[in-house]
């Protein structure tokens, strides 16, 4: 596609629900990142894959965080059990070479 | 996580006048980039910087990767109200990883 498409746009979730975030990425584009951003401040580090592998992954605040991206594609994010905490605006950005392009992001409420 | 320090963390200017920011780090990076986010949108890429030293413009933005490789500097010129947003600088080392390292962002109001 034309840009980096995120859905859904705005999701809202009671504390202890599971939530999938989806990501399609430029096509062609072999780097894949997610990014959480908290009201105010710049976006934080998630998890990083180069195609379908997960190359780093540091960034996931708890094991209640995970990501995939089985066919190098498009990825999903998953958080188990939300926490209020969780809530925050969830980034996809695909790269080519050394310039990353994001996506318009999810906003997660957890209520 | 790592953040790099922008400063100033905001700034209200006058329709017209230039706007100066800048970006430092601890660690040395060999990319450099610039975006603007809007409410509700998710970063915009305006410039990207590859090498100590290069100064690149794009309109009338003008990004420098800075000497030392640890910090970056963007300017506005002759600012218009449709220049409000937070801008975000961010740097990337591909030696040492493949994460982007953002800064804290620093919010821009134009008052006409």
């Amino acid at each position: 596609g034309a840009g980096v498409s995120q859905s859904p746009r705005y999701k809202v979730a009671k504390r202890g629900q599971d939530v999938a975030l989806r990501c399609d990425p430029i096509s062609g584009h072999v780097s894949l990142f997610w990014y959480q951003q908290a009201l105010g401040q710049g976006p934080e580090f998630l998890t990083y894959f180069q195609n379908e592998a997960q190359l780093d992954k540091s960034g996931l605040p708890s094991d209640r965080f995970f990501a995939e991206r089985p066919e190098g594609s498009v990825s999903t994010l998953k958080i188990q059990r939300t926490q209020q905490e969780d809530s925050a605006v969830y980034l996809c950005a695909s790269s080519r070479e050394s310039e990353a392009f994001f996506g318009q992001g999810t906003r997660l409420t957890v209520v | 996580g790592q953040q790099l320090n922008q400063s100033p963390q905001s700034m209200f200017i006058q329709e017209g006048e230039d706007v100066s920011m800048n970006c430092t780090s601890s660690s040395i990076f060999n990319t450099w980039l610039w975006y603007k986010q809007e409410p509700g949108e998710g970063p915009v890429l305006l410039i990207a910087l590859y090498k100590a030293g290069e100064l690149t413009s794009n309109g009338r933005l003008t990004a420098q990767f800075g000497i030392t490789r640890k910090d970056s500097f963007l300017n506005i010129s002759a600012s218009i109200p449709s220049d409000v947003g937070i801008y975000f600088c961010a740097g990337l080392n591909s030696n040492t990883g493949n994460q982007f390292y953002f800064g804290t962002g620093t919010s821009l109001t134009v008052i006409p």
